[in-house]
């Protein structure tokens, strides 16, 4: 099971990029890389999930490199609705290996 | 249905009573996963389902936590014999096919107090 390494805490300013990034030295060949946010008293909500290389949708981008070692979460033009928690995780499902770990996630705070 | 839905939304319970969390998992859904958050924690993965099959209950705290999702749709969380340490947010995910990478969709979570 890959474990991941995020910052605790990132602060921004509105109309900013913020770029998150996770480290996952030990992913395996089959795992996936995928990004949820969570606002306070709701739950994680799905962003981005990417393999390799660049990922991007309406939302977020989604980098990683060759090695797949870590990957960067990179929102455009932050507001103040991005403040939330950021998780990444790596890994996925089989019949044998169904555990999902989130960590403790990204703390981004965006500031006017 | 159109979203996870978890039942009861908040439980308080005295120490030493039994609990039962309910999760309604999107139709069609074959995976449903349990997960236990703290406060200022991500959520920590207790067990999860392929249809009616309980692959890894590995992350279950002790022998008082069990579920059970006996037709392949609806799942139940029991926690016997409660304890403080167990007051937490219980969040239900579910997701389309089994053995593979799909999004997890999210409940509203169940916040039980135990007293």
């Amino acid at each position: 099971l890959a474990k991941t390494t995020q910052p605790i805490s990132m602060d921004s300013y509105e109309g900013q990029e913020v770029n998150i990034t996770c480290s996952h030295n030990n992913i395996a060949t089959n795992d996936y890389i995928t990004w949820y946010q969570q606002f306070p008293s709701q739950g994680p909500r799905f962003i981005i999930q990417g393999y390799k290389t660049k990922v991007t949708n309406e939302v977020a981008s989604l980098f990683i490199p060759a090695d797949r070692k870590s990957s960067t979460l990179s929102l455009p033009r932050v507001s103040l609705s991005d403040t939330a928690v950021y998780y990444c995780l790596v890994g996925g499902f089989n019949t044998n290996a169904g555990k999902s770990t989130f960590g403790d996630g990204t703390t981004l705070t965006v500031k006017p | 249905g159109a979203g996870v839905s978890q039942s009861p939304r908040y439980k308080v319970t005295k120490r030493g009573q039994d609990v039962t969390l309910r999760c309604d998992p999107i139709s069609s859904h074959a995976t449903l996963y349990w997960y236990q958050q703290a406060l200022g924690q991500g959520p920590e993965f207790l067990t999860y389902f392929n249809y009616e099959a309980q692959p890894d209950k590995s992350g279950l705290p002790s022998d008082r936590f069990s579920a059970e999702r006996p037709e392949g749709s609806i799942s139940t969380l029991t926690i016997q014999r409660t304890e403080q340490r167990d007051s937490a947010m219980y969040r239900c995910a579910s997701s389309l096919a089994p053995g593979t990478q799909d999004v997890q969709y999210f409940g509203p979570g169940t916040r039980l107090t135990v007293t």
